[in-house]
């Protein structure tokens, strides 16, 4: 199975910052990749599917780049609502994998 | 508006089974393919299973293969999950998702509020 490794696990930023995620396959996965964002209590929610298309309604400050094996979530300037956890999935074939999570806490 | 609801967790005794329910509303089930994904306590997401829209087609993680029998019911509009010889490491939320095509990438774009699956003695 292919296996995605997020860094950080966890980061603590102040609203105003730039935050970047990354999200590394063990394999090639083309674009293949999704992101999420999951806050306490709730179901993940789709930010980002293709590794780079923002899902309707998900602000522009995120955005999606890469391909492969190395991808990255960016968040242009950290909104209070923004702080929860983060995971990439991929699809490239089943079993389709998430990551193992990175948690933005406030500063 | 789009949903899907869960149902039928509960705490359940080592080597016990449960059967849960994704109930689907706002949208044409039988057009999705659908899957289960489960979140332990504090802990990350692991995908589990998945169905085709006829059913015709299912996939499971090594960890419930064997145990788990995923199937849907269209006419109900509704997914099942049913869980056999289960163990303390199946204690989890479960989440159902919606399996979306946006041309040639996928993601899961619809996901239940969870429902609790505690398994102890």
């Amino acid at each position: 199975a292919i296996q995605l490794t997020q860094s950080p696990s966890s980061l603590s930023a102040s609203v105003g910052d730039r935050v970047t995620i990354t999200c590394r396959a063990s394999q090639g996965i083309s674009s293949a990749l999704a992101w999420y964002q999951q806050k306490p209590g709730k179901a993940p929610k789709l930010l980002i599917y293709g590794a780079t298309n923002l899902d309707s309604g998900v602000p522009s400050r995120f955005s999606g780049s890469g391909s492969g094996t190395d991808f990255t979530l960016i968040i242009s300037s950290l909104q209070p609502e923004d702080f929860a956890v983060y995971f990439c999935q991929h699809f490239n074939s089943y079993p389709v994998t998430f990551g193992g999570g990175t948690n933005v806490e406030i500063k | 508006e789009v949903q899907l609801v869960e149902s039928g967790g509960s705490l359940v005794q080592p080597g016990g089974s449960l059967r849960l329910s994704c109930a689907a509303s706002g949208f044409t089930f039988s057009s999705y393919e659908m899957n289960w994904v489960r979140q332990s306590p504090g802990k990350g997401l692991e995908w589990i299973s998945y169905i085709r829209f006829s059913g015709d087609i299912k996939y499971y993680a090594d960890s419930v293969k064997g145990r788990f029998i995923i199937s849907r019911d269209n006419a109900k509009n509704t997914m099942y999950l049913l869980m056999s010889s289960l163990t303390v490491e199946d204690t989890a939320v479960y989440y159902c998702a919606r399996d979306r095509w946006f041309g040639e990438s996928q993601a899961f774009d619809i996901w239940g509020q969870g429902t609790m699956v505690t398994v102890s003695s």
